[in-house]
C-alpha cells in the first residue's frame, strides 16, 4: 500500500538554527514527490517537485532532496514567516491518485 | 487571474441537510480535484475529474457525488450531511509539466470550512 510519512509531527526552532523535516515514503513507482507550505486557514501552496533519486531543489531558505525512501527539506536559518505546516506528497505512476502526509508544524520564534 | 476559488468559505449544517461547495479554476487545466483534511491526518481525496467529462472515485468517496459542469467548474454535493463530514474541504486543479510532461502540480483553493450539527 502506498504511504507517507512525515516526522516529526511538530518542531520548534529558534530564529537562524537550521534544521530538517522528513518524509518516508513507499510507493509502488515514483511519478514524484511534491512539498507544499500550508498556512493556517489557507490552501497548500506549491515549493517544489522532485522525480527521481539524488535530485535536488532550493528556493530561498528552503532546499529539498529526494532518495529512494525519503526526502529532506532542510531549512537554512529560518525566519519567523517561514512558520507554517509543510506537506510532502507522492504520486505513483499509472495513476491520478496524489497521497500526502499528515504534515510537520514548523514554528520558528524570533 | 484568480486562481482557483470555492464558495462558500464557511457553512453550518443540520444532519440531514444537503448542500453543494462549489469550485472553479481560471488557469485553463484539464484535471481537478475535491479533498477533504482532518486534523492529524492529511489530505484525502474524495473524488477526480481527469478532464471534463469525467470523473472517479478516491479513497473517501462514501456520501459525496461530484459534477464536473464545464471545463472551468468542479462541484461536490453532500446529499444528507452527517457529522463525520466536519471537515475543511479543498479544491484543487492541476498542470502537467517536468521531463515527458509526466509530472503533476496541483493548485489548491482557500477551502470551505463545512461544520454539521
Amino acid at each position: 500500500e502506498d504511504q507517507v510519512t512525515q516526522s516529526p509531527e511538530a518542531l520548534r526552532l529558534q530564529e537562524g538554527e537550521s534544521s530538517s523535516l522528513n518524509c518516508s515514503y513507499t510507493v509502488s513507482g515514483l511519478r514524484g514527490l511534491f512539498w507544499y507550505r500550508q498556512d493556517p486557514g489557507k490552501g497548500p501552496e506549491f515549493l517544489f517537485t522532485l522525480y527521481s533519486a539524488g535530485e535536488e531543489k532550493e528556493k530561498e531558505r528552503l532546499k529539498a532532496t529526494l532518495t529512494k525512501k525519503e526526502s529532506f527539506l532542510h531549512i537554512t536559518a529560518p525566519k519567523p514567516e517561514d512558520s507554517a505546516t509543510y506537506l510532502c506528497a507522492v504520486q505513483a505512476s499509472g495513476g491520478f491518485k496524489t497521497i500526502f502526509g499528515a504534515g510537520t508544524r514548523l514554528f520558528v520564534k524570533a | 487571474n484568480a486562481g482557483v476559488t470555492q464558495t462558500p468559505k464557511f457553512q453550518v449544517l443540520k444532519t440531514g441537510q444537503s448542500m453543494t461547495l462549489q469550485c472553479a479554476q481560471d488557469m485553463n487545466h484539464n484535471s481537478m480535484y475535491w479533498y477533504r483534511q482532518d486534523p492529524g491526518m492529511g489530505l484525502r481525496l474524495i473524488y477526480y475529474s481527469a478532464s471534463e467529462g469525467t470523473t472517479d472515485k478516491g479513497e473517501v468517496p462514501n456520501g459525496y457525488n461530484v459534477s464536473r459542469l464545464n471545463k472551468r467548474e468542479f462541484s461536490l454535493r453532500l446529499e444528507s450531511a452527517a457529522p463525520s463530514q466536519t471537515s475543511v474541504y479543498f479544491c484543487a486543479s492541476s498542470e502537467w509539466s517536468g521531463r515527458g510532461g509526466n509530472q503533476e502540480t496541483q493548485y489548491f483553493g482557500p477551502g470551505t470550512r463545512l461544520l454539521v450539527l
